[in-house]
């Protein structure tokens, strides 16, 4: 059982590329998220989804976009990359329930140069 | 401005004594919290959680308390252990599907 699974691990970037990060969970959960870590600055919510074909904006979405094509992956896009889109990106689930504990992947560090 | 608030960047805690870690909000509407540990490379894990209708949670050595009226909860680690060295996340949802995270603490447990 795999959990929460994000591809790439490591990636850079030059300014102005683009590139999609993925997410995949193989527990049937409903609701995906996608956030970033920053030093200082804690984990800020970018992007989630409270179900296939569903995104919503969280506190941070400006410059990225995301996709919920298939209820098991969660796909987070950045058209064109800044310096400041450089930090560790962590996909997150949770069933359906709201009042349950996330299970996150263990992240995508990105740095645009 | 940020919801969830914890103060103290850093807490360092001698091995086998208490760890009290603390956690301010702002937003009265915040219903559901948790409390997450991360380590280095890894994604966070959850530790333990309460509902706005208790005042207090256990678990092993973890303890969670809520104080409503004064938008605070703390997390009391004890016996502390080196194995608790990590960053600790405190986060909390209104039941709009959101989860907010706060900046985080980072624990050290010294031998």
């Amino acid at each position: 059982n795999a959990g929460v699974t994000q591809t790439p691990k490591f990636r850079v970037l030059k300014t102005g590329q683009s590139m999609t990060l993925l997410c995949a969970q193989d527990m049937n959960h409903e609701y995906m998220y996608w956030y970033r870590q920053d030093p200082g600055m804690g984990l800020r919510l970018i992007h989630y989804s409270v179900g296939e074909g569903t995104t919503a904006k969280g506190e941070v979405p400006d410059g990225y976009n995301v996709s919920r094509l298939k209820k098991q992956n969660f796909l987070l896009g950045l058209e064109s990359a800044a310096p400041s889109q450089t930090s560790v990106y962590f996909c997150a689930s949770i069933p359906d329930s709201f009042n349950s504990p996330l299970h996150f992947g263990n992240g995508t560090r990105l740095t645009v140069t | 401005d940020q919801q969830v608030k914890q103060n103290s960047p850093s807490l360092s805690v001698q091995e086998g004594r208490i760890s009290i870690l603390n956690c301010d909000y702002t937003n009265s509407m915040f219903d559901y919290f948790l409390w997450y540990k991360k380590y280095p490379a890894e994604g966070p894990t959850f530790l333990i959680s309460i509902s706005s209708i208790k005042d207090k949670n256990e678990d092993g050595r973890f303890t969670v308390f809520l104080n409503k009226s004064a938008k605070h909860l703390s997390l009391h680690i004890v016996p502390s252990q080196p194995g608790d060295s990590a960053v600790y996340f405190c986060a909390a949802s209104a039941g709009d599907d959101k989860i907010i995270f706060g900046k985080g603490t980072r624990l050290h447990i010294l031998p």
